[in-house]
């Protein structure tokens, strides 16, 4: 069975400043994509950025980047230039091909901080 | 493009009712997804459907049930309401790709309170 594990349940990051979330997963499969979202207190769970795992370039999304580590089963998002609304619960999530059935860490919950 | 729909946003019921939570994909998506997220469980998955059909179903009892219908708005059901089924159920559309890498779009959730 897949699992993903999201190590760190809280970070804390002051505003500016790059912090860096852990994502390790177990899975057998090759083809598999990993999600990292963001719910902030309004619960809407909003997609920060995906990685496709047959691709060996890491994902960015502006401020939002990864380090995916395929063999190592690692997958790390990092929030450069922090501002007051990433503050949010993120989660890790991890699908197989051709499904929409999502295997969630449990969560990091980030405070950014003036 | 209107977003995924979930209703109700709020629900209060008491042990051993039944509930049922209605979700409207956005225009296009086919494949609807439920989870439920719970402070102890954390994110669980729940049931997958796509054109009608169930393509998945997770770990939990028969008393949750859900169905698509021919529009993609997609319902799920709790029947005999317990004490830790107090959960924000959230619905998620997507895209079905050829390539697979459907995206998915959650909504704001239904947050249920049973008594």
């Amino acid at each position: 069975a897949q699992t993903v594990t999201q190590s760190q349940p809280e970070m804390s990051v002051q505003e500016a400043e790059t912090v860096t979330l852990s994502c390790t997963y177990d899975t057998s499969e090759s083809d598999y994509y990993l999600f990292w979202y963001k719910q902030p207190p309004s619960r809407q769970m909003i997609l920060v950025i995906r990685q496709e795992a047959y691709k060996q370039q890491n994902a960015t999304e502006n401020r939002f980047s990864v380090n995916f580590q395929k063999a190592a089963k690692s997958f790390s998002l990092k929030i450069s230039d922090s501002q007051l609304g990433d503050a949010a619960m993120y989660f890790c999530a991890y699908r197989t091909y051709n499904t929409d059935k999502l295997i969630f860490g449990t969560g990091t919950r980030l405070q950014v901080f003036p | 493009k209107a977003g995924v729909t979930q209703t109700p946003r709020y629900l209060i019921k008491t042990r051993g009712q039944q509930v049922t939570l209605s979700c409207s994909p956005i225009s296009g998506h086919r494949s609807v997804s439920w989870y439920q997220q719970t402070p102890g469980q954390g994110l669980q998955f729940l049931f997958e459907y796509f054109s009608e059909t169930q393509r998945n179903k997770g770990n939990f009892p028969g008393r949750f049930s859900g169905r698509q219908f021919s529009n993609s708005r997609s319902e799920m059901n709790v029947s005999t309401l317990e004490l830790g089924d107090s959960a924000l159920y959230l619905c998620a559309s997507s895209f079905r790709q050829a390539s697979g890498a459907n995206v998915l779009t959650f909504g704001a959730g239904s947050r249920l309170t049973v008594l």
